[in-house]
């Protein structure tokens, strides 16, 4: 009954250092999307996956990169990290880009650090 | 420019007594508002929805309501239980993409 998976949990980086947010869903779902959540604000989008192939930008994508690896995974990669991006990632799916009430379920969060 | 704001950081209320926590929010564009429950170290988890053309919703213990011509939404809890004490995202749709308020943290206390 995993759900999604994110992976790692916790990291540090040092500024300019590049890292692989993994995340994987067991829930046969076509959507995937890619959050950070700061202190004090509510959750961004930073890229979203409407199926598998397809990747779009959210709110917030500058800095960031991703890939649809297959209709299960969806990871996010820091080519360069700063520490504006310090902050909790969270990974999520949903059944269908269809619209307004569709239910998402997310991951657990990363916790990034960069110093 | 904040499209969904929830003015209050944290609200107390005693077990068994309402909880009512309230948004606000600026995008007339909006076709859905959801209600999200966060405890700490996991992510969000999905609690009730409401139509912009609805004006009411009801699952349980738990109540949207509405106001379009206010731009205001509220989630009742009735009666509050210890188990919900956790941050509360109000949420708006808008093409495909969700828009978060910053949360507000609800303690039952006992």
């Amino acid at each position: 009954n995993a759900g999604v998976t994110q992976t790692p949990k916790f990291q540090v980086l040092k500024t300019g250092q590049s890292m692989t947010l993994q995340c994987a869903q067991d829930m046969n779902h076509n959507s995937m999307y890619w959050y950070r959540q700061d202190p004090g604000m509510g959750l961004r989008l930073i890229y979203y996956s409407a199926s598998e192939g397809t990747t779009d930008k959210g709110e917030v994508p500058n800095g960031y990169n991703v890939s649809r690896l297959n209709k299960r995974e969806f990871s996010l990669r820091l080519e360069s990290a700063a520490p504006s991006q310090t902050s909790v990632y969270f990974c999520a799916s949903s059944e269908a880009l269809r619209g307004g009430n569709t239910e998402a379920f997310f991951g657990q969060g990363t916790r990034l650090t960069v110093v | 420019d904040q499209q969904v704001k929830q003015n209050s950081p944290s609200l107390s209320v005693q077990e068994g007594r309402i909880s009512i926590l309230n948004c606000d929010y600026t995008n007339s564009m909006f076709d859905y508002f959801l209600w999200y429950k966060k405890y700490p170290a996991e992510g969000p988890t999905f609690l009730i929805s409401i139509s912009s053309i609805k004006d009411k919703n009801e699952d349980g213990r738990f109540t949207v309501f509405l106001n379009k011509s206010a731009k205001h939404l509220s989630l009742h809890i009735v009666p509050s239980q210890p188990g919900d004490s956790a941050v509360y995202f109000c949420a708006g749709n808008s093409n495909y993409q969700l828009i978060w308020g910053a949360g507000t943290k609800l303690i039952i206390k006992p």
